[in-house]
């Protein structure tokens, strides 16, 4: 059973217009929740996290989430998009108490910024 | 540079042979995993180590690869008769127990010809 769904594969937006990157997640445990970005030809690095309180994180690059427990999503967000902001979104979650389990990604999302 | 490493970047291989991947992890961190990242999929489980004992396998880990961390520190994974199906990149993270953030390598590109 997929426990992330990202519904977009991939996104193409203008230079310093919004974006929102889709997130769903099915578990009836807790869970943690992760975005972490891909550039071309490069690992994957921690975008932002959400592991308990505020239901709005904050990570790097000017990226947010909201965490919705009752829709079951972690939607990313970024209110002006760059250039170099083109790279691959993976969603992913930890399910249960264990905060170093393995982690389980989604497909991924293709961010393009057009010009 | 005190990020994971990985060895090779890339891998060019004929079906049949055999290849080792190594993954350095950072210092101090005693978990380390196993990634395969095929093209327009995320990345999926395949193995984790806290220390040298290796404590879970997916189903993803056919009897064709094997994965040791013999002293706690670096890994390696061994895909044995490779097939073209294969062909992905091998991604090794690692972190400290009960931490919350894995960190990645830059990963090994398998290509089976």
């Amino acid at each position: 059973a997929q426990s992330v769904t990202q519904l977009d594969s991939q996104v193409p937006v203008f230079e310093e217009a919004p974006v929102e990157l889709r997130c769903n997640y099915s578990s009836s445990v807790s869970v943690y929740l992760f975005w972490y970005v891909q550039y071309p030809n490069q690992g994957l690095q921690l975008l932002l996290k959400y592991l308990s309180g505020s239901t709005l994180v904050k990570g790097i690059n000017g990226f947010e989430a909201e965490f919705n427990k009752s829709q079951t999503s972690f939607h990313l967000r970024k209110p002006s998009v760059h250039i170099s902001d083109t790279a691959e979104y993976f969603c992913a979650v930890i399910l249960g108490r264990n905060r170093d389990d393995k982690i389980i990604f989604g497909k991924g999302t293709r961010l393009h910024i057009l010009p | 540079d005190t990020g994971v490493s990985q060895d090779p970047r890339h891998k060019i291989t004929k079906r049949g042979q055999n290849v080792t991947f190594r993954c350095d992890p950072i210092s101090e961190h005693n978990r380390l995993y196993w990634y395969r990242q095929t093209l327009g999929q995320g990345p999926e489980f395949l193995t984790y180590f806290q220390n040298e004992a290796q404590l879970e396998k997916s189903r993803l880990l056919s009897d064709r690869f094997s994965a040791e961390r013999p002293k706690g520190s670096f890994s390696t994974l061994e895909i044995q008769r490779t097939e073209q199906g294969d062909s992905a990149m091998y991604l090794c993270a690692s972190t400290r127990s009960s931490y919350n953030e894995q960190f990645f390598g830059p990963g090994t590109r398998l290509t089976v010809l």
